[in-house]
């Protein structure tokens, strides 16, 4: 079993639309998730940072559910620049090791 | 502040030779992590890296490859006679992680190597 899977879609939704991914962890022991984004292979960048709370940057919400080992990202009026590739990603032990699902592809179409 | 950078942004090496990947943190970074993505993959780890210390490698194939973190110059990940299952883009990562405490890890552009 991978220790962060994710569904690997293609996610192909309207502008405008709300869109969820869900992402589920093994590691009871991984300490902090985030949400990166890839565009066409290049390098992942940071969205945003999950908490137990739950957290909201603009169009984005992010959640994390550690009963459950579930980790959610929202995304809310679709624009057609958050096409992309989204891995879920847990931080491993004190070594700093990040550990990537295999990313959720999302098509915004117009 | 420039941000991590490698070289080359593009590798072709005939099968049996030798690649050599170079990553050059961020400024004030002293922890290094090298990643690799096989085509239609997730990354993976490969290892993590201060200043003339490798912290972790769990994540680097038993034989062929190695890293390096010297006091003076970039990050190298080395990989002796490629084989065409190295082909992948190689991304590292650097942060100021201070030990036991989160944080974020900022990533180069990568070199995509490719084995011929």
């Amino acid at each position: 079993r991978k220790e962060v899977e994710q569904d690997p879609g293609p996610f192909n939704v309207p502008e405008g639309a709300t869109v969820a991914f869900n992402c589920t962890y093994s590691n009871s022991a991984s300490q902090s998730f985030f949400w990166y984004r890839q565009d066409c292979r290049k390098e992942p960048k940071l969205l945003m940072s999950v908490y137990s709370s739950g957290n909201e940057d603009g169009r984005f919400t992010a959640q994390l559910n550690r009963a459950s080992q579930y980790i959610s990202l929202l995304i809310r009026d679709s624009k057609l620049s958050d096409s992309a590739t989204y891995l879920c990603v847990a931080f491993s032990g004190n070594t700093g090791k990040l550990i990537f699902g295999q990313g959720t592809t999302l098509q915004v179409k117009p | 502040n420039a941000g991590v950078m490698q070289n080359p942004r593009h590798l072709v090496r005939r099968r049996g030779q030798e690649a050599r990947l170079r990553c050059s943190p961020m400024k004030g970074h002293s922890h290094v992590y090298w990643y690799r993505q096989l085509p239609e993959e997730g990354l993976k780890f490969m290892v993590y890296l201060q200043k003339e210390n490798i912290i972790d490698e769990s994540g680097m194939p038993k034989e062929r490859f190695s890293a390096e973190f010297p006091k003076e110059g970039p990050s190298i990940l080395r990989i002796q006679q490629v084989v065409r299952g190295d082909s992948a883009a190689y991304f590292c990562a650097s942060s100021p992680l201070v030990s036991g405490m989160t944080d974020t890890q900022y990533f180069g552009p990568g070199t995509r190597l490719t084995v011929l």
